[in-house]
């Protein structure tokens, strides 16, 4: 089975400044690493995702994450934040060839303020 | 592109009572997912499809709870003798098919157990 740990389950920054989203996961197979943000009272929207290839993916809103194996961390991280990405995050992972039965890590809540 | 659309946005019931949820799932998306987030968690995963095939129900879909698709497009999960602990938001997330992670959530359904 695979399972995800998000580190904090809060991080308050100021506006401008940078942020790391902290993700570590366990697993005996390869798998897919995911980012997703949830607002209030929304559904989850993917943010990036790693497959394979490149190590760092980016989204387009200027977050990016790197996959690091010998760690099993993925990281979520932007050099300048704003207001609006104040939001929940959830860090995911599947099984390579599954049906993308995604298991989600409880969650990181970024607070962005002036 | 209209989006996941679940249905109703909230429901309250009184314990041991049945509820059916909707979803309706991207024009054209093969698969389609259900998920259960309860407060402070992240989404955990009950089932899917392929087309109207359920192809991997969670051990967390007890013999209370029935999904189906009975035609490939739209999807219900059914409740049956509502419980406490079944309070949560159950989201309904669709995608194109192979190669394609659940990226379109809906909005969800709240269901509240009185």
């Amino acid at each position: 089975a695979q399972s995800v740990t998000q580190l904090d389950s809060q991080v308050p920054v100021f506006e401008e400044a940078p942020v790391e989203l902290r993700c570590n996961y366990s697993s005996s197979v390869s798998v897919y690493l995911f980012w997703y943000v949830q607002y209030p009272n929304q559904g989850l929207q993917l943010l990036l995702k790693y497959l394979s290839g490149s190590t760092l993916v980016e989204s387009i809103n200027g977050f990016e994450a790197e996959f690091n194996k010998s760690q099993t961390s993925f990281h979520l991280r932007k050099p300048s934040v704003h207001i609006s990405d104040t939001a929940e995050y959830f860090c995911a992972v599947s099984r390579i060839r599954s049906g993308y039965a995604l298991n989600f890590g409880k969650g990181t809540s970024l607070l962005v303020t002036p | 592109d209209t989006g996941v659309s679940q249905n109703p946005r909230h429901k309250i019931t009184k314990r041991g009572q049945n509820v059916t949820f909707r979803c309706d799932p991207i024009s054209e998306h093969n698969r389609l997912y259900w998920y259960r987030q309860t407060l402070g968690q992240g989404p955990e995963f009950l089932t899917y499809f392929q087309n109207e095939a359920q192809l991997e129900k969670s051990r967390l879909l007890s013999d209370r709870f029935s999904a189906e698709r009975p035609k490939g497009s739209f999807s219900t999960l059914e409740i049956q003798r509502t419980e406490q602990g079944d309070s949560a938001m159950y989201l309904c997330a669709s995608s194109l098919g192979t190669g394609d992670p659940p990226q379109h959530f809906g909005d969800g359904t709240r269901l509240s157990i009185l």
